[in-house]
């Protein structure tokens, strides 16, 4: 099973700064099969980014997804008050889907 | 718009059984791949099981296997997830999803049904 580690654990940063959040898999990941999500309290993930680095309906285009090898990478280039979230990164290998455990962003 | 909304999540005693149901509208469910996903109070998202759209394929994450058992009614727009032998550990939000964009990745999420196992 590829396990998914995401970094850091918590992010604090203030609105207006540029956040970058790290998720590394195990072993070799199709960038095809790599997404992000959001989550806030209360409400169920909300897809972000699919396929590495495509952002998916109705999403801003501050947020962007890169990757080199088996390191994942999210990034919003100026956050906004709404962004301070959970981010999770998730995976897809043969029958097998699984996520990161997880990057608090918070409000500095 | 694309909706799903589960129901069916309660309290249920260590060893019982519950089912949940996820209803479809908005989009072609019967094209569509399924899946559960489940998140424990206060942790992580955490893959349950997959069902193809034809019922061909069916996926379950080891936590699960052999206890949980995912179906559909394609006449109904309805996925299921029959759930049993529960454990304290099993307690969570089950939350249906789909992957309409390919990809692997859920873009279409439920509410959420919570599953309370406590003696």
């Amino acid at each position: 099973e590829v396990v998914l580690t995401q970094s850091p654990g918590t992010l604090s940063l203030s609105p207006g700064e540029r956040a970058t959040l790290s998720c590394r898999a195990s072993q070799s990941v199709s960038s095809n099969y790599l997404a992000w999500y959001q989550q806030k309290p209360g409400q169920a993930p909300r897809l972000l980014i699919y396929g590495t680095s495509n952002r998916a309906t109705g999403i801003p285009d501050r947020f962007s997804g890169s990757w080199s090898g088996t390191d994942f990478t999210l990034t919003i280039s100026r956050l906004e008050p709404e962004d301070f979230a959970v981010y999770y990164c998730q995976q897809h290998t043969g029958s097998s889907y699984t996520f990161g455990q997880g990057t608090k962003l918070e409000i500095k | 718009q694309f909706q799903l909304v589960e129901s069916g999540g309660g309290v249920v005693q260590p060893g019982g059984s519950l089912r949940l149901s996820c209803a479809a509208s908005g989009f072609a469910f019967s094209s569509s791949g399924m899946h559960w996903v489940r998140q424990a109070p206060g942790k992580g998202l955490e893959w349950v099981a997959h069902l193809r759209s034809d019922g061909t394929f069916i996926y379950y994450a080891d936590s699960v296997k052999g206890r949980f058992t995912i179906s559909r009614d394609n006449f109904k727009n309805t996925l299921y997830v029959q759930v049993n032998s529960l454990r304290v550990e099993d307690t969570a939000v089950y939350y249906c999803a789909t992957d309409l964009i390919g990809f692997g990745a859920f873009d279409i999420w439920g509410q959420g049904a919570m599953v309370i196992v406590s003696s």
